[in-house]
């Protein structure tokens, strides 16, 4: 099945640090992947939808010059947190795949992002 | 407003019980629905997608239900095990012109006991 994998999974760095995460579609090519965070005991929350070859869409209230999306290829997209503060630690979470119709869309397994 | 809930939030059962969960949805225009898996540290797992047309859809031990016209959907699980422990997500799709833009509901916590 389709398998989508992100990097790194943990990370822990700190305040003032700006922090790259890689998310890849490995048997597939995703032409969108969507970026979301999720704080502890909450749901999934989307951040950005990442476009190749073209700028990304940010949800509202998402800063886009503090969260970089790049979508260079059609396997690979990242997101680097700018100058991480504490406040942006999170679990970050990509997804590829999903159009339409009746495919799902596939997750990574997430970054665990700790900004001390 | 696109919205999607679920009920209960936390459920707690015992080993080999079964027990279903509620998710309620007001999105439009509707394109699919889908019941994730997401086990603590780890992203989400697709369990089921049913499509407007489809009632009940069966993934070994999760049956999924689906009634358009009350906009509800139904995750039941059968002979639950200590690995069903995990976080149930429903998630219903938008259809847009070129990909479904997803809206998440906030989960119900499922911990099986022994």
């Amino acid at each position: 099945g389709a398998v989508v994998s992100q990097h790194p999974s943990r990370v822990i760095c700190k305040s003032g640090t700006s922090v790259k995460i890689e998310c890849r579609s490995l048997d597939f090519q995703a032409t969108t992947m969507f970026w979301y965070r999720q704080f502890p005991k909450q749901s999934l929350m989307l951040m950005a939808t990442s476009n190749e070859g073209s700028k990304a869409t940010y949800e509202q209230g998402v800063e886009k010059d503090k969260f970089l999306i790049n979508h260079a290829s059609l396997t690979l997209s990242t997101l680097t947190v700018t100058s991480a503060h504490p406040e942006d630690s999170s679990f970050y979470i990509c997804s590829a795949g999903g159009g339409q119709g009746d495919q799902p869309q596939h997750f990574g397994d997430g970054t665990r992002l700790s900004i001390l | 407003k696109n919205q999607v809930e679920q009920s209960p939030q936390s459920l707690i059962i015992l080993e080999g019980k079964n027990c279903t969960l509620q998710c309620n949805y007001t999105v439009s225009p509707f394109s699919n629905l889908r019941w994730y898996k997401q086990d603590t540290g780890r992203g989400p797992v697709s369990l089921t997608i049913m499509t407007f047309s489809e009632n009940t859809k069966s993934n070994g031990r999760y049956t999924a239900t689906l009634d358009a016209d009350t906009k509800q959907s139904s995750l039941h699980i059968t002979a639950s095990q200590l690995s069903d422990s995990a976080s149930y997500i429903c998630v219903v799709s938008l259809s847009y012109a070129s990909y479904d833009k997803v809206i998440f509901g906030p989960g119900t916590s499922l911990s099986v006991i022994p």
